[in-house]
């Protein structure tokens, strides 16, 4: 079967760093993205990987590591806007469909 | 960025009626599109792929008669939920992938909330 895992829910301070870890068990792998959804809105893109390494973007990076089935979203410098749910996702296929892990929320506190 | 549209943002209708969502994709050629539901605090589920000129895809458990997907055009897919009942009730969102490069990125529409009475 196909498997994304990721923490339910982290609580993080303002101005602070938080780093939210994906692993993965799927067949076949074409990539992975992080997405952030607010509630009740719809995700919207934050990164891509499909080599291994570190993609670094503003204040996010998102990290790969194909051998291990793992990858992680690092948030610096927290605002409160961060605060949303942040998904993993694994596309297998060369249609592009996406496998969504169950979401990490992420409470960023004053 | 690449911009997609969904219409309509919410419905609310009485069991037994069909409800059609529209997904289109405002600013590029979208020949593949991607209907999802989500429940709350839970993730989105994949439904289908739809494929412009060709019938979707579904997903295991995704009942093709229920969920009827017609991708029309190169910027239009629509989703008919035909029936509906209250345990139909969910957010639907589509996406439409946009190649840029190497990185096929699925761009999502805002979202439809079906609530059935």
């Amino acid at each position: 079967g196909q498997n994304i895992d990721q923490p339910t829910e982290m609580t993080a301070t303002e101005g602070a760093i938080v780093q939210i870890n994906c692993t993965y068990q799927t067949s076949g792998f074409n990539g992975l993205f992080w997405y952030q959804q607010h509630a009740g809105e719809a995700p919207t893109f934050l990164s891509y990987n499909v080599l291994d390494g570190l993609e670094e973007k503003g204040r996010f990076s998102s990290f790969l590591s194909r051998s291990k089935g793992y990858s992680y979203l690092l948030l610096k410098e927290l605002q409160m806007k961060d605060s949303a749910s942040y998904l993993c996702a694994v596309t297998t296929d060369s249609w592009g469909k996406l496998q969504f892990g169950a979401g990490t929320q992420v409470v960023v506190t004053p | 960025g690449a911009v997609v549209s969904q219409h309509p943002s919410w419905v609310i209708c009485k069991s037994g009626t069909s409800v059609k969502i529209e997904c289109r994709s405002l600013d590029f050629q979208a020949t593949t599109m991607f209907w999802y539901r989500q429940f709350p605090k839970q993730s989105l589920m994949l439904m289908a792929t739809s494929n412009e000129g060709s019938k979707a895809t579904y997903e295991q458990g995704v009942e093709k008669d229920k969920f009827l997907i017609n991708h029309a055009s190169l910027t239009l897919s629509t989703l008919t939920v035909t029936s509906a009942h209250p345990e139909d009730s969910s957010f639907y969102i589509c996406s439409a992938i946009l190649l840029a490069g190497e990185t096929d990125t699925q761009y999502f529409g805002p979202g439809t909330r079906l609530t059935v009475l």
